[in-house]
């Protein structure tokens, strides 16, 4: 069964500073998703990962794949109050389950003044 | 117009109650989900269909039903509503694997927020 474990579950940062949120999953993978949730919100497509060494940016965030470790990360530069929401990875399923994803428990990020 | 809808938005309901919750999507996708959100527990599929004669449990469908009514809908019941049901409810669709494009990726409706008294 394809387990996913997001860290830190809950994340206060200061404008300006860097921090990593981690997802790590316990079978092999090739797909790796990161979404973004806003408070009351349905869930934003932020980045898809499809193999190993995987790199994708988008302004302050950086997202990369290393399905050796089975490890991905979404690393936050020079946070900004616009980034507050609660993040999630979540893991493709294969073989006969292709298709289905597993998610982690999310991440709610708060940056400060 | 958004691409996955879902009805209703908000729901209020008692214990022992029938529930209807209803995704209708213009994306054209195949492939269709239903999660439910819990606080700390991320999002976890109750019900997955690939295309319209293709039903799947996920891993917490008991006292759970679906309908796919036809390729754009994708209905989710509760025969018998209880509090632990209280939750928010997403809908879901993507494409098939078919091409690097596609990317399996899903979409997510508004969702649903479910309160069972």
């Amino acid at each position: 069964e394809l387990k996913v474990e997001q860290n830190p579950l809950f994340l206060s940062m200061q404008e300006g500073k860097n921090y990593t949120i981690y997802c790590n999953y316990s079978t092999t993978s090739d797909r790796l998703y990161w979404y973004r949730q806003d408070p009351g919100k349905s869930l934003e497509s932020l980045f898809v990962l499809l193999s190993n060494g995987a790199v994708k940016q988008e302004g302050r965030l950086m997202a990369s794949l290393d399905t050796k470790a089975r490890l991905s990360t979404l690393h936050i530069t020079a946070a900004v109050h616009d980034l507050s929401a609660t993040y999630f990875c979540a893991v493709g399923a294969g073989g006969t389950s292709y298709g289905k994803l597993t998610f982690g428990q999310g991440t709610i990020l708060t940056v400060h003044p | 117009d958004a691409d996955v809808t879902q009805t209703p938005r908000n729901r209020i309901t008692k214990t022992g109650k029938r529930i209807m919750l209803e995704c209708s999507q213009t994306k054209g996708h195949d492939r269709m989900y239903w999660y439910r959100q819990d606080p700390g527990l991320g999002l976890r599929l109750i019900y997955y269909s690939f295309d319209v004669k293709d039903i799947n449990k996920g891993e917490i469908s008991d006292g759970y039903s679906v309908s796919r009514q036809a390729q754009a809908k994708f209905s989710l019941s509760l025969e018998s509503a209880i509090p632990n049901q209280t939750a928010l409810y997403f809908c879901a669709t993507s494409e098939p694997w078919t091409s690097e494009s596609s990317y399996n990726e899903q979409f997510f409706g508004p969702g649903t927020r479910l309160t069972v008294l």
